[in-house]
């Protein structure tokens, strides 16, 4: 399996919901990440776990929680979101340093 | 520090050529290319080590200039699976985090 699987593939939600995207792979990489991607820009990253254990958060708002339940899922729980954080959120692993990215789930904002 | 990286865009009859620069203002450990297609999520193509070495993908090629801090992708005899946004990404030490360019939107015309 060479795959990394995002759901959902698209998300609406309100400004007062409570939403989660899943993010899975099982390839056996020990690193992950969360990128935030706007429409013609380049992927911005947001927080990365290594082995399990956040390594890096990129100054991400506090209303972004992700969380590494095992090494081959990683979730990121959405509350009280604003209408500027609709964008496409890319999921990866990584292996030897190349980035193996999900297809992303497109979230919108309202 | 993003990666300056141009041009901006370009558009190529199938067969043709094209190159894609990158460069950074910093010292470089590596540098990385991914191409994305318009829906999907960024796909790896190749990275390169310090070294100055050159590396190829098909007809995708890439160099990378040291002592420049610069690298190259080349795109030799283009053909229409090579449309997409192409992207560069750089580290400057060998774990640090991917630094994105702001991508190169190609367009390989029939």
């Amino acid at each position: 399996d060479t795959e990394v699987t995002q759901t959902p593939k698209h998300l609406v939600m309100g400004m007062t919901n409570k939403k989660s995207l899943k993010c899975e792979q099982h390839m056996g990489h020990r690193a992950m990440y969360w990128y935030k991607q706007k429409a013609k820009k380049p992927p911005e990253l947001m927080f990365v776990y290594s082995y399990e254990k956040l390594s890096i958060n990129e100054s991400v708002p506090s209303r972004f929680s992700p969380e590494c339940p095992n090494s081959s899922l990683l979730n990121l729980h959405l509350h009280a979101l604003q209408p500027e954080d609709s964008a496409l959120y890319l999921c990866a692993s990584s292996q030897e340093r190349k980035l193996f990215f999900g297809s992303g789930t497109q979230l919108s904002v309202l | 520090q993003q990666p300056v990286q141009s041009p901006q865009a370009v558009i190529l009859r199938e067969g043709e050529d094209a190159v894609i620069n990158c460069s950074s203002s910093k010292a470089l450990y590596s540098v990385h290319w991914y191409r994305q297609k318009h829906g999907e999520a960024p796909v790896f193509l190749m990275i390169l080590l310090k070294g100055g070495e050159q590396k190829g993908h098909d007809k995708i090629s890439a160099s990378f200039n040291e002592k420049k801090q610069q690298s190259s992708l080349y795109l030799t005899a283009s053909q229409l699976s090579y449309s997409g946004t192409y992207f560069c990404a750089m580290t400057t030490d060998s774990w640090g985090k991917l630094q994105f360019g702001a991508g190169t939107q190609v367009v390989v015309t029939p």
